[in-house]
């Protein structure tokens, strides 16, 4: 079936640095892609929504300079982490439709900011 | 509004008692529901999920959930739980205006030997 990957699967990084996720859509097209956050003992919230061959659109309270997100390809999105901070370590998971009722989750990226 | 609610935070039962998770949610139409589970660390599975047709609806690992439009309700259920079911369980209705996943705040389940 479809898979959805994601890399680093975890990272490390210090407080002020960048750090980039990448989603890929393994075997099919995806011109939408979707980036949740999880904190540790809650549920996933939506950040964005991922657009191939336009701007990102961004949830109520989600700093779109401080998330920054590139849908290069139409199977690669990337979210930037820029300028992390401690309150910025979460579990980020993303998601892309294939077809109205299927979402292929990636299997997350667990972000530590020192 | 289109939201899911999970009223258990938390439930514990006994290994090969049966399980019933609850997930009401608010839509104006049939929704697209999902269930999913997640074990610690890890990304989602995908249980089963519901779009129209039959109301009750199979899923893997011997899990069922029954639609029920006067309760919007979407209930899952497992008659018999196994050690390996301990996890956290997400239901999540898929948003018509944009296609993304509204998730309830997940309930965590824990089984006693």
């Amino acid at each position: 079936g479809a898979v959805v990957s994601q890399h680093p699967s975890r990272v490390i990084c210090k407080s002020g640095t960048s750090v980039k996720i990448e989603c890929r859509s393994l075997d099919f097209q995806a011109t939408t892609m979707f980036w949740y956050r999880q904190f540790p003992k809650q549920s996933l919230m939506l950040m964005a929504t991922s657009n191939e061959g336009s701007k990102a659109t961004y949830e109520q309270g989600v700093e779109k300079d401080k998330f920054l997100i590139n849908h290069a390809s139409l199977t690669l999105s990337t979210l930037t982490v820029t300028s992390a901070h401690p309150e910025d370590s979460s579990f980020y998971i993303c998601s892309a439709p294939a077809g109205k009722d299927t979402q292929y989750f990636g299997p997350g990226t667990r972000l530590t900011v020192l | 509004a289109q939201s899911v609610t999970q009223p258990d935070i938390h439930i514990t039962v006994s290994e090969g008692a049966s399980l019933e998770l609850r997930c009401n949610y608010s839509y104006g139409a049939t929704p697209y529901l999902f269930w999913y589970v997640q074990s610690p660390g890890q990304g989602l599975q995908l249980l089963l999920k519901y779009f129209s047709g039959d109301t009750l609806v199979q899923g893997i690992k011997g899990f069922e959930a029954e639609f029920k439009r006067s309760q919007s309700s979407f209930n899952l259920r497992k008659p018999s739980v196994h050690w390996s079911d301990a996890a956290e369980y997400f239901c999540a209705l898929l948003r018509d205006n944009n296609n993304d996943m509204r998730f309830g705040a997940g309930t965590r389940l824990t089984v006693k030997p």
